[in-house]
């Protein structure tokens, strides 16, 4: 089945500097990779995610980049904030969506 | 707007005993699923659901149960209490990709 793997597991920034969260995936057919911000106390949400036939995307400060042939994809956060800090999780999964799979997380911390 | 609704939202177990923790969406999603996550590690699937009368295993189902008999309710059963099952438990939907999680509910087996 699917594994997900997730580097760092701690993250520890300035404010205004970059993060860079990185995943690797296993199975060659998921198609779908979404990344969730998770804050204390409470259930994971979406933030951003791509799929296998765009390379790169967008949204305001958040970008995900995949490389479907190395099976890694990654989260760039520019610019960070106080209030990005939280625990990031990368996912893959296959048609469909369901059965994703999770990293383990990386914890951002943003320092003021 | 209530969106994934579980309950309760903690409970603690004696070894043993048995519970069910619920979960309700109101967004006519038809894919539904039981997350574990363990400190500092990422939600391991329990069980999914691709719609009601339907049910599969995740990557954890061990000492775990689920039934989908309506659309909105997916009810996750612990039959035999064990310490191993002391975590967070996330229920979430979706109607395609993207997932909506609840609140979580935090399980203690002593």
């Amino acid at each position: 089945g699917e594994n997900v793997e997730q580097h760092p597991s701690t993250l520890s920034v300035q404010e205004g500097d970059s993060a860079v969260i990185k995943c690797t995936y296993s199975d060659s057919a998921s198609n779908y990779f979404p990344w969730y911000k998770q804050e204390l106390g409470k259930g994971p949400q979406l933030i951003i995610d791509i799929r296998s036939n765009v390379g790169e995307k967008k949204d305001q400060r958040i970008a995900v980049t995949l490389n479907k042939t190395a099976k890694h994809f990654s989260l760039h956060i520019t610019e960070t904030q106080p209030e990005d800090s939280a625990v990031y999780f990368c996912a893959a999964s296959g048609t469909g969506g369901f059965k994703t799979i999770f990293g383990a997380g990386t914890r951002l911390f943003v320092k003021a | 707007n209530a969106g994934v609704t579980q309950t309760p939202k903690f409970r603690i177990l004696k070894i043993g005993q048995s519970m069910t923790l619920q979960c309700a969406q109101d967004m006519n999603h038809n894919y539904m699923y039981w997350y574990r996550q363990d400190p500092g590690m990422g939600l391991k699937l329990i069980y999914y659901s691709v719609g009601a009368g339907i049910t599969d295993k995740g990557e954890v189902p061990n000492g775990y149960n689920v039934s989908r008999s309506t659309t909105e309710d997916f009810p996750l059963r612990l039959e035999l209490a064990a310490p191993s099952q002391t975590s967070v438990y996330f229920c979430a939907s979706s109607y395609v990709t993207e997932a909506f999680f609840g609140q979580g509910t935090r399980l203690t087996v002593v």
